[in-house]
């Protein structure tokens, strides 16, 4: 079965990065996209961005530009996010979740989470 | 952006009760509308596509309709396991775009 299987918990200093992974299975992740989130513990859900694993293109939301990186690794079928200049703003949950494939087509909707990774931003 | 507008914020409904929650895009999103429940610590759960299709699994005493820009999603026969919050999400254009969320009490 599907399963994206995030990392830990992080806690980081403002100014730092942080680097989070979403290792994956049980589906072809080579021709697969990856979206990933930002949730303000309370609040609403926002869609970062979302990468292509068999190329590696990415799509970005305007307002993250500059604040998150995605990246691939096929071989470990992982994706992976970089947040960096972080403040406390950036303190949030931030899921990965792939984007639906009914084997023909792609669809912007999300039946896959992975579960989460806390991230605290502090000094 | 599309702004997704949900209501209520909250409401408190009793077991076996019918409750409906609504959306309303800013622009015409052609029932490209998703729902998700969200149980506190956990990810969201995917239950509606397509503006009324019920996604695997999902008991079908969970429907979506749809009025215009006007989306609704419907839950019969309240259980215990429906307290949640409850998000809708566009996915018509990019950026995706979800709504505020609505927290759903069982009293």
């Amino acid at each position: 079965q599907v399963k994206l299987q995030q990392s830990g918990a992080e806690l980081v200093k403002p100014g730092a990065s942080v680097k989070l992974s979403c290792k994956t299975s049980g589906y072809t992740f080579s021709t697969s996209y990856m979206s990933w989130f930002k949730q303000i513990p309370g609040q609403s859900i926002e869609w970062i961005g979302m990468i292509y694993a068999g190329d590696g293109g990415t799509g970005y939301n305007q307002k993250f530009k500059g604040k998150a990186t995605l990246t691939v690794d096929t071989s470990s079928s992982t994706a992976y996010m970089d947040l960096s200049s972080l403040t406390t703003e950036d303190s949030a949950v931030y899921f990965c979740a792939r984007r639906d494939y009914d084997g023909t087509y792609y669809w912007d909707w999300f039946a896959y989470w992975g579960q989460g990774t806390l991230v605290t931003v502090s000094s | 952006d599309i702004q997704m507008t949900q209501s209520p914020a909250s409401l408190s409904a009793s077991l076996g009760e019918t409750v409906t929650i609504e959306c309303l895009a800013s622009e015409d999103i052609y029932s490209n509308l998703a729902w998700y429940q969200q149980k506190p610590g956990k990810s969201p759960q995917l239950l509606i596509y397509d503006a009324s299709s019920l996604q695997d699994g999902v008991p079908s005493r969970f429907s979506g309709s749809e009025s215009g820009t006007q989306y609704s999603l419907e839950i019969n026969s309240l259980q215990s396991e429906d307290a949640a919050t409850y998000f809708c999400q566009q996915h018509h254009d990019y950026p995706p775009t979800f709504g505020a969320g609505t927290k759903l009490e069982l009293k």
